[in-house]
């Protein structure tokens, strides 16, 4: 089984400061993990994944991610937030083997105060 | 095409009536899932393919949800008799396995299709 936690539904940060989103998993195998981000009426898309190479992930817009397996997490982090960040933000684990499945965190809503 | 092309984009729909959903994913794309994404939640999963085998669908909340994928390309998601509590976006996705059945191959979202049931 696997799942994934978001610890904080929203996250408000001003603008030009650190971001940091918390997520913790759970897997029974060793894990892809993804973040993605949803805009207001857009779609998903995927900002960094780790896939067992170097811990720390670099994604586009500034924003990384480092695997630590000790405490099975995968946060979100950003030196300094920009307006356009603003948005939703999805932590994502997925499964290996012969059935990958795909487990989405409940999300974390970022406001960036200007 | 180049991404996940989802149809239509929107729709309302009387409550009973049925509705059928179409993703048209990248081509040459396995794997393919469908999640139902209502209004302020993260997306829940609702089925898996992997070409036209439907490996999962746990995430399917009644026998009125039905999902196919009959040459292992396009997929439809079909609701029979809708009922309010199915509105909501209905996000498909698909990707490409891994040669070793990894699961560090993306997901790619189409934009959704979004379900309105009055």
């Amino acid at each position: 089984a696997q799942s994934v936690t978001q610890l904080d539904s929203h996250v408000s940060v001003s603008e030009g400061t650190p971001v940091l989103l918390r997520c913790n998993y759970s897997s029974s195998y060793s894990p892809s993990l993804f973040w993605y981000v949803q805009h207001p009426n857009k779609g998903l898309q995927l900002l960094l994944k780790y896939t067992s190479a170097a811990t720390l992930v670099k994604g586009i817009n500034g924003f990384e991610a480092e695997f630590k397996k000790s405490e099975t997490s995968f946060h979100l982090t950003k030196p300094s937030a920009h307006m356009s960040d603003a948005a939703e933000y999805f932590c994502v684990v997925r499964g290996s083997g012969g059935y990958q499945k795909v487990t989405f965190g409940i999300g974390t809503k970022l406001q960036v105060i200007p | 095409g180049a991404g996940v092309s989802q149809s239509p984009r929107y729709k309302v729909a009387k409550r009973g009536q049925d509705v059928a959903l179409r993703c048209d994913p990248i081509s040459g794309h396995v794997s393919l899932f469908w999640y139902q994404q209502a209004l302020g939640q993260g997306p829940e999963f609702l089925t898996y393919f992997q070409n036209e085998a439907q490996l999962d669908k746990s995430g399917l909340p009644s026998d009125r949800f039905f999902a196919e994928r009959p040459e292992g390309s396009v997929s439809t998601l079909k609701i029979q008799r809708t009922q309010q509590e199915d509105s909501a976006v209905y996000l498909c996705a698909s990707s490409l396995p891994g040669l070793d059945f990894s699961g560090a191959n993306v997901l790619t979202f189409g934009a959704g299709s979004r379900l309105t049931v009055l």
